[in-house]
């Protein structure tokens, strides 16, 4: 069964650097996703990408996010320069609106 | 905008009981509906959904859930808990309207006593 895949699992990196979270969504799927969970809290939405445009974002994606979908198949959030509250767990996710899938996400910690 | 409140942030039932997780949504649209399970270190799982059409629907794992439009709900249950079934569960909402982005309600911890 096809699944959404990200890369790394586990990412740590010091404060003020960039970082690049990779997702491949599904092959056939259109529209992609990222999103956040900080721990403990809920599941929050940061920005939609659909025919190689952003279609979406929420206030938390602020001019030091980015996305970018390279190649035919990858799909790469990147944060410019991090600070410490953007550890989280980062979820990709594909499909459209009647459903979504979401890989197993990348853990971010900042030091 | 959308909204989702899940009452009880933590719910705790014995094996083999009756499991209801409560949902409710604020949409200015007619909304889509899922039910979402996160086991620990792992990503968001597909429960069930609601689009259009009968508004009882059936998931994985024996969950169903159903909308009620005029008491902005869906409310998921389960006839009998494993415990297998201990896990964090979200309510979400679609916007359309924007992009498709997922509003997610803050999740119910399911917790199941042998």
């Amino acid at each position: 069964e096809p699944e959404v895949t990200q890369t790394p699992s586990h990412q740590v990196t010091q404060m003020g650097q960039e970082v690049i979270l990779r997702c491949v969504p599904i092959s056939n799927h259109l529209y992609f996703y990222w999103y956040r969970q900080i721990l403990g809290q809920k599941v929050e939405f940061l920005v939609s990408f659909y025919n190689n445009e952003i279609s979406e974002k929420s206030e938390i994606f602020d001019d030091q996010f980015s996305v970018e979908r390279p190649d035919g198949s990858n799909f790469t959030l990147k944060i410019r320069s991090t600070k410490l509250e953007d550890s989280a767990m980062y979820f990709c996710a594909s499909g459209g609106a009647n459903e979504q899938f979401f890989g197993p996400g990348t853990r971010l910690t900042v030091l | 905008a959308q909204s989702v409140t899940q009452l009880g942030s933590h719910v705790s039932v014995s094996e083999g009981a009756l499991v209801l997780l409560r949902c409710n949504y604020s949409s200015s649209v007619p909304p889509y509906l899922f039910w979402y399970v996160q086991y620990p270190n792992q990503g968001l799982q597909l429960l069930l959904k609601y689009t259009t059409g009968a508004t009882l629907v059936k998931g994985i794992n024996g969950f169903e859930a159903e909308f009620k439009k005029s008491e902005t709900s869906f409310h998921l249950t389960k006839p009998s808990a494993h415990m297998s079934d201990a896990a964090e569960y979200f309510c979400a909402v679609s916007d359309y309207n924007a992009g498709n982005m997922l509003t997610f309600g803050g999740g119910t911890r399911l917790m199941v006593k042998p």
